[in-house]
């Protein structure tokens, strides 16, 4: 079946320093799938980050950043300085693509990270 | 921005009994879904919803589980009889269309179903 898998958590980094978080993908069941980042704050309910539809484009939002790779069947999520506002579990999700009917959504576990001052 | 929301947040329940989740999804949303989260664990698919029927369930989407929006109000999960395993956390999502238009659902903050 499909899966998502992403960094180990939890990842501490320190505020203005870079952060990856890796995401790959298998999606054997669906030809050209959506990908999506989602992130929880503290408190808050799941939110979307940023998605992305066409293999080699790019999405933003928030300073955040990933680049839909289907050579490497990666989607790592970037971001060149972070603030403690950051601070939060980042899921990684694959869903169908062109004629996908279901809607439906195959997470990674989430990855915690905590960014301190 | 639209919500979806869930009510309650939190359910304890014994277990053997019956329990219903509800969910008020965003109000021109065609495409409901329901996922569940065991602490530690990755969310899941459990089942979507549209036009009145079922469209794809899952293994976990047990003979005990069975959704249903009458009369476009809440989306509801109900588990009759309730096991141990079934405790987890439940969220719900709502979305206008799915394939490459998939706007993403968006999703609830979760209710947290505790079985005794």
């Amino acid at each position: 079946g499909d899966s998502v898998t992403q960094t180990e958590g939890p990842v501490t980094v320190s505020e203005s320093e870079s952060l990856i978080i890796n995401c790959t993908y298998s999606a054997t069941s669906i030809a050209y799938p959506n990908l999506f980042w989602y992130v929880r704050y503290p408190g808050e309910g799941l939110q979307l980050l940023l998605k992305v539809i066409t293999a080699g484009q790019k999405g933003s939002s928030r300073g955040f950043e990933a680049t839909y790779n289907k050579e490497t069947t990666s989607f790592h999520l970037q971001k060149a300085s972070v603030q403690e506002s950051d601070s939060a579990v980042y899921y990684c999700a694959l869903g169908e693509g062109t004629g996908g009917l279901s809607g439906k959504l195959t997470f990674g576990e989430g990855t915690q990270v905590t960014v301190i001052s | 921005g639209p919500k979806v929301l869930q009510i309650p947040s939190h359910q304890i329940i014994d277990m053997g009994q019956m329990v219903t989740l509800n969910c008020d999804p965003v109000s021109n949303h065609l495409y409901f879904y329901w996922y569940k989260q065991i602490l530690g664990q990755q969310m899941e698919f459990l089942v979507n919803f549209y036009n009145g029927k079922v469209m794809e369930k899952s293994k976990l989407f047990k003979d005990q589980f069975s959704v249903e929006r009458p009369d476009g109000s809440y989306f509801t999960l109900k588990i009759q009889p309730t096991a141990l395993e079934d405790s987890a956390v439940y969220f719900c999502a709502s979305s206008l269309r799915t394939g490459k238009d998939n706007q993403a659902p968006l999703f609830g903050e979760g209710t947290r179903l505790s079985v005794l």
